[in-house]
């Protein structure tokens, strides 16, 4: 069956480093999204992008974040200098039609802990 | 601003019971709702999506009913398993937007 990856599973860096988190939503989807849950928090919603621009993005999503679907399979989140609170589990996400209709199917998850 | 609650909080049940999870929303402009499964440590798995012009939607034990006038849904799991322990999360795509917003989710655990 069909899934959404994401790498890395766990990823620790140092407060104001870069970092990259990698999905490869399903083949045929065209609408992919990133979530992040805090530990013990709601999941919530960063970012949706579809056509190689971003087509909505919540007030999380600041200028220190970024997105990009760099060729036909990968879709990035950047975070440029992280800060202790966005430690939290970071989810890709990816439908295959309908901008509001369409379900939503989610990958593992990356662990960021920024120390 | 859409709010979405799940109630209890937690739950746990002997096997084999049948068993409701609530979720309710403050906004009944929705283009749907999705119910989703979350292992500890886990993603999210998909169980149904219920579009705002249905009343409900059926997978093997899982029922899923939408009212959307009065801002619930409910989660019907029938004859649950050992398996089912999980934490079940509702949320909802508001209308003008693409974003689901979540509710806060039901931890189960299903006793042996």
């Amino acid at each position: 069956e069909p899934e959404v990856t994401q790498t890395p599973s766990h990823q620790v860096t140092q407060m104001g480093q870069e970092v990259i988190l990698r999905c490869v939503p399903i083949s045929n989807h065209l609408y992919f999204y990133w979530y992040r849950q805090i530990l013990g928090q709601k999941v919530e919603f960063l970012v949706s992008f579809y056509n190689n621009e971003i087509s909505e993005k919540s007030e999380i999503f600041d200028d220190q974040f970024s997105v990009e679907r760099p060729d036909g399979s990968n879709f990035t989140l950047k975070i440029r200098s992280t800060k202790l609170e966005d430690s939290a589990m970071y989810f890709c996400a990816s439908s295959e039609q309908g901008r509001y209709t369409g379900e939503l199917f989610f990958g593992e998850g990356s662990r960021l802990t920024v120390l | 601003k859409q709010e979405v609650t799940q109630i209890p909080a937690a739950l746990s049940v002997p096997e084999g019971e049948n068993l409701v999870l609530n979720c309710s929303f403050t906004d009944s402009a929705i283009y749907n709702l999705q119910w989703f499964r979350q292992d500890p440590g886990k993603g999210l798995t998909s169980l149904l999506l219920i579009q705002s012009s249905q009343r409900e939607q059926t997978s093997g034990r899982l029922n899923a009913s939408l009212d959307k006038s009065s801002g619930r849904s409910t989660l019907y799991i029938a004859a649950s398993q050992p398996g089912d322990s999980a934490t079940y999360l509702c949320a909802v795509r508001i209308q003008g937007a693409q974003k689901l917003v979540f509710g806060q989710g039901t931890r189960l655990t299903i006793n042996p």
